[in-house]
């Protein structure tokens, strides 16, 4: 089935500055993505999500970008505030099972 | 306001003894979803349901069952819970498939002693 993996458990950035998290996933007929970003003690809220025919897709503050060739998809979060402080996690639909395959997350932490 | 609840928020058994988790999402989505949450294991799907009476296992279905009779409502039942049923436990609806955005409960938390 599919695998999904974050490189970092933790990331940690100064408030204002850029973050990038990043997944990479297994199978490479998989055409949807999503990030979910989960604040303590709340369940996963939808980001940003994106399909295989683009490459990038914006949102508020946030830009997921898609590489088909490596695999690997990235969460941009641009002028990192506090409250972005959460696990976030990328997603994949594994379409023959119809489930939903989660990342083991990265945790981000921003420092004042 | 657009949401899914989960009933009990909390919750502390010992092993063996039936119980149900309630979940109700109120935007009359299709598809729903309860997922387990272990530190190290991530998210990981137990059962999921596309419409009313149509269920199906995820990774993780054993010792758990589950009901579609309506459509707004996807119980999760632990029939005999063991100890390591203790979890998060997060029920999850979309409007059709996981094509679409997956909106998440609050959560769960189980303890079974």
């Amino acid at each position: 089935g599919e695998s999904v993996g974050l490189h970092l458990p933790t990331l940690s950035v100064q408030e204002g500055d850029n973050s990038i998290i990043n997944c990479a996933y297994s199978n490479s007929a998989s055409d949807y993505f999503i990030w979910y970003k989960q604040e303590s003690g709340k369940g996963p809220q939808f980001i940003i999500d994106i399909r295989s025919n683009m490459d990038k897709r914006q949102g508020q503050r946030v830009t997921v970008l898609l590489n088909k060739t490596v695999k690997h998809l990235s969460l941009q979060i641009a002028a990192t505030q506090p409250g972005d402080s959460a696990v976030y996690f990328c997603a994949v639909p594994e379409m023959g099972r119809r489930a939903l395959t989660f990342g083991s997350g990265t945790r981000l932490q921003v420092q004042p | 306001e657009a949401q899914v609840t989960q009933n009990p928020r909390y919750l502390i058994t010992v092993t063996g003894k039936k119980l149900t988790v309630t979940c109700s999402q109120n935007m009359n989505h299709e598809y729903m979803s309860w997922y387990r949450q272990d530190p190290g294991l991530g998210l990981r799907q137990i059962y999921y349901s596309m419409n009313v009476e149509v269920t199906d296992k995820g990774d993780v279905p054993e010792g758990y069952k589950v009901s579609r009779k309506e459509k707004r409502n996807f119980p999760l039942i632990l029939e005999s819970p063991s100890p390591n049923q203790t979890s998060l436990y997060f029920c999850a609806s979309s409007l059709q498939s996981l094509g679409e955005t997956q909106y998440f409960g609050p959560g769960t938390r189980l303890l079974v002693l």
